[in-house]
């Protein structure tokens, strides 16, 4: 158990729907991410929140909408995907979004298929 | 930020056996950390060594750091099934703000 939860941990979906994905974290941290990972590719980083403000955004299409409530708590939108979205999502959080001097904690994962 | 590479890309081994995985990064760093994940599973930090550290230890696991040629290994001894995992480097700069994941070491440990 590393302190970050991440649900659901699989998800089908189709290009139609919509649906989120959530992470909490119970670790008292100030920093959050979402990180994507495909089939033999380097771990892909997403998006960056620390204090609730996004402070990174990695030419993510549009049909990821992330949205962080407060700073224990990260949803992933998803509408109208495409079945190459389909990898395992990761949320990860750290102490602060300085990533470099810190530790990153990851949830478990969403294994997400877009049919 | 820079990405670090691993290297090889899989390693299979018997139970038992020592198994060493390296990483090379392109740039000055003040650290560099590395990751374990397991099949499907997210990335569990084992451990972080800092600039001026040449060797670190932690249980079965042996990380060294060359700065001058920008290189680092992870020894992992008397491997067991349970070691089965990828591993992945992250190397670190204080000037700047993520950590860049590479591809990682496929490590195969059989019984």
């Amino acid at each position: 158990e590393t302190g970050v939860t991440q649900t659901p941990r699989h998800l089908v979906m189709g290009m139609t729907n919509k649906k989120s994905l959530k992470c909490e974290q119970h670790l008292g941290h100030n920093a959050m991410y979402w990180y994507k990972q495909s089939a033999k590719k380097p771990l892909e980083l997403m998006f960056v929140y620390s204090l609730e403000e996004r402070v990174e955004n990695n030419s993510v299409p549009s049909r990821f909408s992330p949205e962080c409530p407060n700073s224990s708590h990260l949803f992933l939108h998803l509408h109208t995907l495409q079945p190459e979205d389909s990898a395992l999502y990761l949320c990860a959080s750290s102490q602060d979004w300085l990533g470099a001097k810190n530790i990153q904690y990851f949830g478990a994962g969403t294994r997400l298929s877009v049919l | 930020s820079q990405q670090g590479e691993e290297d090889p890309q899989a390693l299979s081994i018997q139970e038992g056996e020592n198994a060493t995985m390296n990483c090379s990064y392109k740039t000055s760093i003040n650290n560099l950390q590395w990751y374990r994940q397991n099949s499907g599973r997210g990335l569990v930090h084992l451990i972080l060594i800092r600039s001026n550290e040449r060797e670190k230890h932690s249980g079965r696991l042996r990380v060294t750091l060359d700065t001058s040629k920008k290189s680092s290994s992870l020894l992992i001894t008397a491997s067991r099934a349970a070691d089965t995992a990828s591993y992945f480097c992250a190397p670190g700069s204080y000037n700047t703000d993520k950590l860049i994941f590479g591809t990682g070491t496929r490590l195969q440990v059989f019984p």
